[in-house]
């Protein structure tokens, strides 16, 4: 398995441009996430899905979209760059835990933004 | 805000000494995970221990869960130069999806 893959790697966007961060997962999981990792602070969770064609948003959702069409596909789009929104980006997937328990997240290596 | 909160923020030792993490949470928790993150990667998960819980165990690796006071700790014993990276606790509340709420991050450094 793959596991989580994310592209690109590191992407430089001026303010005001868009563009698609991609997460890929072949795990057969129903939890996907995305987080925004900044220096000196931990991960906040931007969008999640709990399943296909389910999506919610975090504690940081401004600027961001997602969809979730297919169980393995968790696209993060920025709708217009801003320079606020330089990080670090992480994808991760989870599969469904007993009882409401939340299972152990896997994270993609990241995706580096610079918003010029 | 953040859920958990990591002390200290860094720590250096020498290899072969033991290393504690501290976790602080605010609300009523499900979980809490501890994860990994060595310079410019992803995040790995190291141990998963249940609010029903009170220790558990992997390898090196002790994790300890007081509810009553909202705290975890993670200690590495005999740790090693290649321990050195970022720690993270996390948390997942009751009712909160399958959202983890992630602490700022303990910097350990082991040296030679």
């Amino acid at each position: 398995n793959a596991g989580v893959t994310q592209t690109p790697k590191f992407q430089v966007l001026k303010t005001g441009q868009s563009m698609t961060l991609q997460c890929a997962q072949d795990m057969n999981h129903e939890y996907m996430s995305w987080y925004r990792q900044d220096p000196g602070m931990g991960l906040r969770l931007i969008h999640y899905s709990v399943g296909a064609g389910i999506t919610d948003q975090g504690e940081v959702p401004n600027g961001y979209n997602v969809s979730r069409s297919t169980t393995e596909d968790f696209p993060l789009r920025l709708l217009s760059a801003a320079p606020s929104q330089t990080s670090v980006y992480f994808c991760a997937s989870s599969k469904r835990g007993l009882a409401g328990a939340k299972e152990t997240q896997y994270f993609g290596p990241g995706t580096r933004l610079l918003v010029l | 805000s953040q859920q958990g909160e990591e002390d200290p923020q860094a720590l250096s030792i020498q290899e072969g000494e033991n290393a504690t993490m501290n976790c602080s949470y605010k609300t009523s928790i499900n979980n809490l995970q501890w994860y990994r993150q060595n310079s410019g990667r992803g995040l790995v998960h190291l141990i998963l221990i249940r609010s029903n819980e009170r220790e558990k165990h992997s390898g090196r690796l002790r994790v300890t869960l007081d509810t009553s006071k909202k705290s975890s700790s993670l200690l590495i014993t005999a740790s090693r130069a290649a321990d050195t990276a970022s720690y993270f606790c996390a948390t997942g509340i009751t009712g909160g999806g399958n959202k983890l709420t992630f602490g700022t991050g303990t910097q350990l450094k082991v040296e030679l």
